[in-house]
């Protein structure tokens, strides 16, 4: 099947400091990619949907100027979490999708473990 | 919006079976996906629905009635390692590139 592979797959970083996380399509081109966050026990929450080479599609409440997504082929997307805040600390995953032509499901990478201390 | 109901938590025993449902309602159903994730671990697939009926694959089933806005997971045959979250995950007509918005997730604990 497909896989969606994430780097890194933990980090920890101080306050106030910046952290990207890169999302690729390994054996696929992703025309959508998706971020989300999750909190302990709870369920995914959709940060935003990347489309390769346009603007991120952010969801209410979600600060496009605090996490930063840039879709720039079919087969990378990056998050960043710029000025990183102990609330940010979270469990962040993508996923990718093939488009129409590929199916229907999404396929999810491994996530990423942000601390910020 | 759409809304997404599943129980928080189910517990059953090895060798048994667990109902997991869910109820939701959404504007322009376009599908109905169940999802598995172990702790730390991210989301792998289960079953896609987007007709009336019940899917089957091996151990597990999952059924979907659009009228009702309900689906549900069947486990059988219940296995140690089925202990994890289930997510059940709906698709709207107008979600661009195939959005999904995720219920709050059932954790299913399978005592010996």
């Amino acid at each position: 099947g497909a896989v969606v592979s994430q780097h890194p797959s933990w980090v920890i970083c101080k306050s106030g400091t910046s952290v990207k996380i890169e999302c690729r399509s390994l054996d696929f081109q992703a025309t959508t990619m998706f971020w989300y966050r999750q909190f302990p026990k709870q369920s995914l929450m959709l940060m935003a949907t990347s489309n390769e080479g346009s603007k991120a599609t952010y969801e209410q409440g979600v600060e496009k100027d605090k996490f930063l997504i840039n879709h720039a082929s079919l087969t990378l997307s990056t998050l960043t979490v710029t000025s990183a805040h102990p609330e940010d600390s979270s469990f962040y995953i993508c996923s990718a999708t093939p488009g129409l032509a590929g199916g229907n499901e999404q396929y999810f990478g491994p996530g990423t473990r942000l601390t910020v201390t | 919006g759409q809304n997404i109901d599943q129980p928080t938590e189910m517990t059953a025993t090895e060798g048994a079976i667990v109902q997991i449902n869910c109820t939701y309602q959404t504007s322009g159903f376009n599908g109905l996906f169940w999802y598995q994730q172990h702790a730390g671990e991210a989301p792998t697939f289960l079953s896609y629905n987007v007709l009336d009926g019940l899917e089957e694959k091996g151990r597990f089933s999952s059924f979907l009635s659009r009228s009702k806005g309900y689906s549900y997971l069947l486990l059988k045959e219940l296995q140690m390692k089925d202990s994890a979250s289930y997510l059940c995950a709906v698709r709207a007509i107008k979600a661009a590139g195939n959005k999904l918005t995720f219920g709050g997730g059932t954790r299913v604990l399978v005592k010996p």
